[in-house]
């Protein structure tokens, strides 16, 4: 199994400019959980998904922030317009329900904004 | 809700010397507990989890945890540091299944090996 795909690993962009972050989950992992890591606010939860289902978004920071899981095995997640405050590295991970649960994260995409 | 205390955001230790890292954790049920650990500009690797059954787990290069219910407690330790593990270490707690599946996280630790 290749683990959890994020891309891009690293993103500059403009403030004001659309950033669009992706994530594939292990395949038959029916959860995906977002979270934003700075140094000041350590490892946030931003949002997780359960059989692609949005269910618990409360830690999404603004309606600039959106994500999406069109389908088992893509999410996304969308920051527009991008502010320098943004600036974190994003992690997106996977799991099962089973009870010898396994929370697997991908390498990260660490953004800049500008 | 869930939470994750971790005691000192650094701490050093000499090559040789026990680790413990310390970790408290707040749950209304029986919690499910994990050690990640991350090392400088990569992602987050799992050390060691607990679920159900024996309260001493043991993890990756010869860490291990014990789960203490009654002091809501699970601390990281390893009899002896190696310079290789210097590195940001974070406990985190998740609920059961059929409560949920937020995994959330302490605000991490530091380790630094001296040689």
């Amino acid at each position: 199994d290749a683990g959890v795909i994020q891309s891009p690993r690293h993103e500059v962009t403009e403030m004001g400019q659309e950033v669009t972050l992706r994530c594939k989950p292990i395949s038959g992992h029916d959860y995906l959980f977002w979270y934003r890591q700075t140094m000041m606010r350590g490892l946030e939860l931003l949002i997780y998904f359960n059989n692609n289902v949005p269910i618990d978004d409360s830690g999404m920071p603004e309606d600039r922030f959106s994500a999406k899981m069109p389908n088992a095995s893509f999410s996304t997640l969308k920051i527009q317009p991008s502010e320098p405050r943004d600036s974190a590295v994003y992690f997106c991970a996977s799991s099962t329900r089973d009870r010898g649960r396994l929370f697997t994260f991908g390498s990260g995409t660490r953004l800049t904004v500008v | 809700a869930q939470s994750v205390t971790q005691l000192g955001s650094h701490v050093s230790v000499s090559e040789g010397a026990l680790v413990l890292l310390r970790c408290n954790y707040s749950s209304s049920v029986p919690p499910y507990l994990f050690w990640y650990v991350q090392y400088p500009n990569q992602g987050l690797q799992l050390l060691l989890k607990y679920t159900t059954g024996a309260t001493l787990v043991k993890g990756i290069n010869g860490f291990e945890a014990e789960f203490k219910k009654s002091e809501t407690s699970f601390h990281l330790t390893k009899p002896s540091a190696h310079m290789s593990d210097a590195a940001e270490y974070f406990c985190a707690v998740s609920d059961p299944p059929e409560y949920g599946n937020k995994l959330v996280f302490g605000a991490g630790t530091i380790l630094r090996v001296k040689s």
